[in-house]
């Protein structure tokens, strides 16, 4: 397997556009997250899905953020309108159910600069 | 709410010498799982190893291992013979034993390696 997808690898965009993060999980896991990563506030979990139901997105931090998994091998993170504070690298990771393999498999983040 | 606490922002050591970082951590809950991912500079979270909480044994990966105190909520890490691959930021992590169910990670230790 290829892993955890995430596009793009980088994205730059202006104030007040909207940006679509993309993400494939492993194949056959069930549960896939959303983190943000800062300096200031390190791994922070946005939304975290089971079986492509939104369990946990407490950690949105507005409504401005949404997220969305329309089938088991897709899933999305939009910002809209961005922000220069929604600066940051965001990962998206995938997980088995708990019992078959306890860790979670991260991609290798996009990291988005609002300007 | 579970959190995970990283008492060191950065660590250094020598190379071929023996570093701990350490974690503590706070839940209620008495089955969970434990980990530390490394972070290097490439952004990829890379799982350098688990502890489930129900084990007393110490789990131990080549060079890594954990000191894991259950009444003292305390998991540290070791790496011995540090080499400067060793190199990155390390997050500890918790995650609830039960289903689908989120890592929460610490705000992550730096550890440089010096030649």
């Amino acid at each position: 397997d290829a892993g955890v997808i995430q596009s793009p690898r980088h994205e730059v965009t202006e104030m007040g556009q909207e940006v679509t993060l993309r993400c494939k999980p492993i194949s056959g896991h069930n549960s896939l997250f959303w983190y943000r990563q800062t300096m200031m506030r390190g791994l922070e979990l946005l939304i975290y899905f089971n079986n492509n139901v939104p369990i946990d997105d407490s950690g949105m931090p507005e409504d401005r953020f949404s997220a969305k998994m329309p089938n088991a091998s897709f899933s999305t993170l939009k910002i809209q309108p961005s922000e220069p504070r929604d600066s940051a690298v965001y990962f998206c990771a995938s997980s088995p159910m708990l019992g078959v393999s306890t860790e979670a498999f991260f991609g290798q983040g996009t990291r988005l600069t609002v300007v | 709410a579970q959190t995970v606490t990283q008492s060191q922002p950065e660590m250094s050591v020598q190379e071929a010498e023996t570093v701990t970082l350490s974690c503590t951590y706070d839940t209620s809950e008495s089955d969970y799982y434990l980990f530390w991912y490394k972070q290097p500079p490439s952004r990829q979270m890379i799982l350098v190893i688990r502890q489930e909480a129900y084990k007393q044994q110490n789990a131990t990966e080549n060079r890594f291992s954990v000191n894991f105190q259950k009444a003292a909520k305390s998991f540290s890490l070791k790496i011995s013979d540090s080499q400067l691959g060793d190199a990155a930021m390390y997050f500890c992590a918790y995650r609830r034993q039960g289903g689908s169910e989120k890592l929460v990670f610490g705000k992550g230790t730096k550890l440089t390696v010096n030649p």
